[in-house]
């Protein structure tokens, strides 16, 4: 199994471009997260989603939409970027167990973006 | 609603020093998974711990030991004998028991550094 792959691994976007960065996963999950990291901020949630067709709004949404078509891919669209949303963004899955679910959560390797 | 805090910022220590990273958190439900990631300078998180809240036996891997104490809303981690390999930015996180996802809830990470 490859996991949880992002692509891309860095981008540089000019005020107003759009953007969607790619996250993908082999291992069957039902859920998927879009996590950023800011510094000195943590791992703060944007996205998520419990199963194709369903997603949600984390923490800090904002400038950012998903859509969940298929189990496997989970992209996260910048429509019009902005300087604020120069950070790491980690991707993540997860399954259920036994009807409840794994809790622990299968981190990607990252993208980091830069918005000037 | 669920809070983590790390309040060490950044620590500091010489090769072969026990080190203590604390967490404490906050959260209405009774039932509710703690967990440790390490994010070490080549950026990606690895998992090191997950922990439930009905289970608050210590546990030890190795040189990595646990302490979880609900009547204080701890969850601290120990590095005995630390090395330089041991530097890496560490996160607690928390994440509340209920069908349908498992976002989690990160802290703002201490960064470590292990000097030789």
């Amino acid at each position: 199994n490859a996991g949880v792959t992002q692509t891309p691994k860095f981008q540089v976007l000019k005020t107003g471009q759009s953007m969607t960065l790619q996250c993908a996963q082999d291992m069957n999950h039902e859920y998927m997260s879009w996590y950023r990291q800011d510094p000195g901020m943590g791992l703060r949630l944007i996205h998520y989603s419990v199963g194709a067709g369903i997603t949600d709004q984390g923490e800090v949404p904002n400038g950012y939409n998903v859509s969940r078509s298929t189990t496997e891919d989970f992209p996260l669209r910048l429509l019009s970027a902005a300087p604020s949303q120069t950070s790491v963004y980690f991707c993540a899955s997860s399954y259920k167990r036994g009807g409840r679910s794994s809790y622990e959560q299968y981190f990607g390797p990252g993208t980091r973006l830069t918005v000037t | 609603a669920q809070k983590v805090t790390q309040a060490q910022t950044e620590i500091s220590v010489v090769e072969k020093e026990d080190v203590t990273l604390d967490c404490v958190y906050e959260t209405r439900d009774t039932t509710y998974y703690l967990f440790w990631y390490k994010q070490p300078p080549s950026g990606e998180l690895v998992f090191l711990i997950r922990r439930n809240s009905f289970d608050e036996q210590n546990e030890i891997s190795g040189r990595y030991s646990w302490n979880f104490q609900k009547s204080t809303s701890s969850f601290n981690f120990t590095i005995t004998a630390s090395q330089v390999v041991d530097s890496a930015v560490y996160f607690c996180a928390l994440s509340e028991v209920f069908e349908g996802n498992t976002p989690l809830v990160f802290g703002k990470g201490t960064r470590l550094s292990v000097i030789a």
